[in-house]
């Protein structure tokens, strides 16, 4: 069974530190997705990014970059130069199989506080 | 380009009673999921909806059912409400059943309390 773990419940930094949010996941498939959501105060999920099993490439947008260790499990997420914008619920999700779409596992979330 | 949309946004109901969300699609999608996301944890898969018909389910008894219409619009049902139904309803759209490239994109939620 598909099973995605977040360890930190709760990261409270300064602004401009950087942060890495951490995701290790379980799955008995070969092909699979990685997906990064954020979850502001309003309650929408929107989308980060999403990655498949077999593209272990290391992805940077703006002050956002992703790690991926098929090794490990883990699909971890750092903030560089941390924003009070930054400050919400981010959550990572595995879904199996050839669809990208296909039904979504989360985990249960790592809060991030950005404080001045 | 309009965004997935649901309404209502908050809706109270008293226990055993029987509600109806709707969700309308992100243009150019044509597949909808809804989750349920209990307050502190992640959002749990309750079904997909593709072509009118349930294509995945999630761990939700029958009191959890929906319907997709040709317009690609979703709702979703609960019937003999339970105080532990309380929660933030989900809905996500993508498009197509076999790309390997899509993504689901999220609505606002609706909130969901019952008293």
């Amino acid at each position: 069974a598909q099973k995605v773990t977040q360890a930190q419940t709760e990261i409270s930094v300064v602004e401009k530190e950087d942060v890495t949010l951490d995701c290790v996941y379980e799955t008995r498939d070969t092909t699979y997705y990685l997906f990064w959501y954020k979850q502001p105060p309003s309650g929408e999920l929107v989308f980060l990014i999403r990655r498949n099993s077999f593209d272990e490439q290391n992805e940077i947008s703006g002050r956002y970059s992703w790690n991926f260790q098929k090794s490990t499990s883990s699909f971890n997420f750092t903030i560089t130069a941390s924003q009070v914008v930054d400050s919400a619920v981010y959550f990572c999700a595995l879904s199996e199989g050839r669809r990208a779409a296909s039904k979504l596992t989360f985990g249960t979330g790592t809060r991030l506080q950005v404080t001045l | 380009d309009a965004g997935v949309t649901q309404s209502p946004t908050h809706l109270i109901k008293t226990r055993g009673q029987q509600v109806t969300l709707r969700c309308s699609p992100k243009s150019g999608h044509d597949t909808v999921s809804w989750y349920q996301q209990a307050l502190g944890q992640g959002p749990q898969f309750i079904f997909q909806y593709y072509e009118e018909e349930e294509r995945q389910r999630g761990n939700f008894p029958d009191r959890f059912s929906g319907h997709q219409f040709p317009n690609y619009s979703s709702e979703l049902n609960v019937n003999a409400l339970l105080l532990g139904d309380s929660a933030l309803y989900l809905c996500a759209s993508s498009f197509g059943q076999y790309s390997s490239t899509d993504t689901q994109y999220f609505g606002p939620g609706t909130r969901l309390t019952v008293l």
